[in-house]
């Protein structure tokens, strides 16, 4: 079984829409939740670390739920800057787990 | 501005050749990771290193060995490259502890033939 599982997409939407994705771990024990964003053919890029109460960063809104073991990150007005995937990350000890990643297009 | 270096954006190695890759980060940061990224698998740790000459195994450590000699240079070697270790290979480096963000290199697309 995977430590991190999310849908890979692609999630294809329009200008403006707004999109949410999650991102469920395996192991209760895990200590630190990421959404990072790799751009085509680049590295992945921090976009968020996101706390048990759940936190904001202007369009972006990241939560967890620690009793069902998932994580989200809601976008809201998308732009087409925002194609990209996303990649849920989890800490567990000294490991770090990312998960396969979501395809995002946004459409004119 | 924060950088991570690595020596090549793109390696070919035959079978069973020893291959070094090497990353460079100028930001005087303790943690230094190594992954590689392949196609419905995503970013799997290979080894980290919270200091100079300490290395801990990550996820897929078989095959590979690291070196940290420096705090600035993380080294990711194979010893006899193998076909299955043909992937994209990420170096990243980070603040101590696990909370803070992991700034990543380009990458190397190492190719094994």
């Amino acid at each position: 079984r995977k430590e991190v599982e999310q849908d890979p997409g692609p999630f294809n939407v329009p200008e403006g829409a707004t999109v949410a994705f999650n991102c469920t771990y395996s192991n209760s024990a895990s200590q630190s939740f990421f959404w990072y964003r790799q751009d085509c053919r680049k590295e992945p890029k921090l976009l968020m670390s996101v706390y048990s109460s759940g936190n904001e960063d202007g369009r972006f809104t990241a939560q967890l739920n620690r009793a069902s073991q998932y994580i989200s990150l809601l976008i809201r007005d998308s732009k087409l800057s925002d194609s990209a995937t996303y990649l849920c990350v989890v800490r567990l000890g000294n490991q770090f787990y990312f998960g396969t990643g979501t395809s995002l297009t946004v459409i004119p | 501005d924060v950088k991570v270096t690595q020596s090549s954006r793109y390696l070919v190695k035959r079978t069973g050749e020893k291959v070094f890759l090497e990353c460079v980060q100028d930001m005087d940061h303790e943690n230094m990771f190594w992954y590689r990224q392949d196609p419905g698998l995503g970013l799997r740790l290979i080894y980290f290193s919270y200091d100079v000459k300490m290395k801990e195994k990550g996820d897929i450590p078989e095959g590979y060995s690291v070196s940290r000699e420096k705090k600035e240079r993380f080294s990711l070697i194979l010893e006899s490259a193998s076909t299955n270790q043909t992937s994209m290979y990420l170096c990243a480096s980070s603040l101590p502890g696990g909370d803070y963000e992991q700034y990543f290199g380009p990458g190397t697309r190492l190719t094994v033939t």
